[in-house]
C-alpha cells in the first residue's frame, strides 16, 4: 500500500483535460511544498513534469500543471494529447525519518 | 549536462547481497544528493533511500534501514548501493536520480535502472 493515494485510472478524449489527484497527510503534502510528479511511458524511465508543487522543468509542456491543497496534490493535463497516455506518479517529502513518498500511479487512457 | 549510467543486470539467489553502482558523468558530487528508486514488475515507484555525499549523510525508507548501504566515492564520481538478505519480493528494476540540493524530491536526471533478479 503506498503511502500516497491516487485513483488507479483516469481517461479522456483529444483534447479535453483531466486531473489527477494525490491525497497525503499533514506529514507529508500538507506539511511541505515538495510534491513532484513523473510520467512513465511503458516501463521507460520516469520523467520529472512537475517539482515544488507547481514548478515545470524546462522542456515540459504547459499543458502540464500542478496545484496542492490542504493534503491533496493535483496534476492537470489539458489539452489531452495522444502521446499524454502514460502513468502518473506523484511524490511528496515526508520529513527526516520517512524522508520521500510515492503514490501508486495512475494509468491515464486517452480515448 | 549530467548523466548517470548505472551498473548491469544481475541474478542473485536468495540470502545473497547485491552492490549497484551509479556514476555521475558530467559533473561532481558536491551540491546534489542521489536517490535511489526501485519499481518491482507492473508495480509503482518506491523510493528506498538516498545520499548527500558532500554531508557524508545517508537516509533510509524505515522498512530499509537494517538492509540497504549507500556510499558514495567522489573521487570517481560513483555512488553504490548494497543491498543484503535479498528474497524474491526484492526483484526490481533499481534506478538512481539526481536531486539538486535543496529542491527534496526533483529527481532529475534517472540512470538507466539496473535489473536485479533474485531466484533460486
Amino acid at each position: 500500500q503506498s503511502a500516497l493515494t491516487q485513483p488507479a485510472s483516469v481517461s479522456g478524449s483529444p483534447g479535453q483535460s483531466i486531473t489527477i489527484s494525490c491525497s497525503g497527510t499533514n506529514s507529508d503534502i500538507g506539511d511541505y511544498n515538495f510534491v513532484s510528479w513523473y510520467q512513465q511511458n511503458g516501463g521507460t524511465i520516469p520523467k520529472l513534469i512537475i517539482y515544488e508543487v507547481n514548478k515545470r522543468p524546462s522542456g515540459v509542456s504547459d499543458r502540464f500543471s500542478g496545484s496542492k491543497s490542504g493534503n491533496t496534490a493535483s496534476l492537470t493535463i489539458s489539452g489531452l494529447q495522444p502521446e499524454d497516455e502514460a502513468d502518473y506518479y506523484c511524490c511528496s517529502y515526508a520529513g527526516s525519518e520517512i524522508f520521500v513518498v510515492f503514490g501508486g500511479g495512475t494509468k491515464l487512457t486517452i480515448l | 549536462q549530467v548523466h548517470l549510467v548505472q551498473s548491469g543486470a544481475e541474478l542473485k539467489k536468495p540470502g545473497s547481497s547485491v552492490r549497484v553502482s551509479c556514476k555521475v558523468s558530467g559533473g561532481t558530487l558536491a551540491n546534489i544528493a542521489i536517490s535511489w528508486v526501485r519499481q518491482a514488475p507492473g508495480q509503482g515507484l518506491e523510493w528506498i533511500g538516498g545520499v548527500i555525499p558532500m554531508l557524508n549523510r545517508t537516509n533510509y525508507a524505515p522498512n530499509f534501514q537494517d538492509k540497504l548501504t549507500i556510499s558514495a566515492d567522489e573521487s570517481s564520481t560513483t555512488v553504490f548501493m548494497e543491498l543484503t538478505s535479498l528474497r524474491s519480493d526484492d526483484t526490481a528494476l533499481y534506478y538512481c536520480a539526481l536531486e539538486i540540493e535543496g529542491s527534496p524530491t526533483r529527481f532529475d536526471p534517472w540512470g538507466q535502472g539496473s535489473l536485479i533478479t533474485v531466484s533460486s
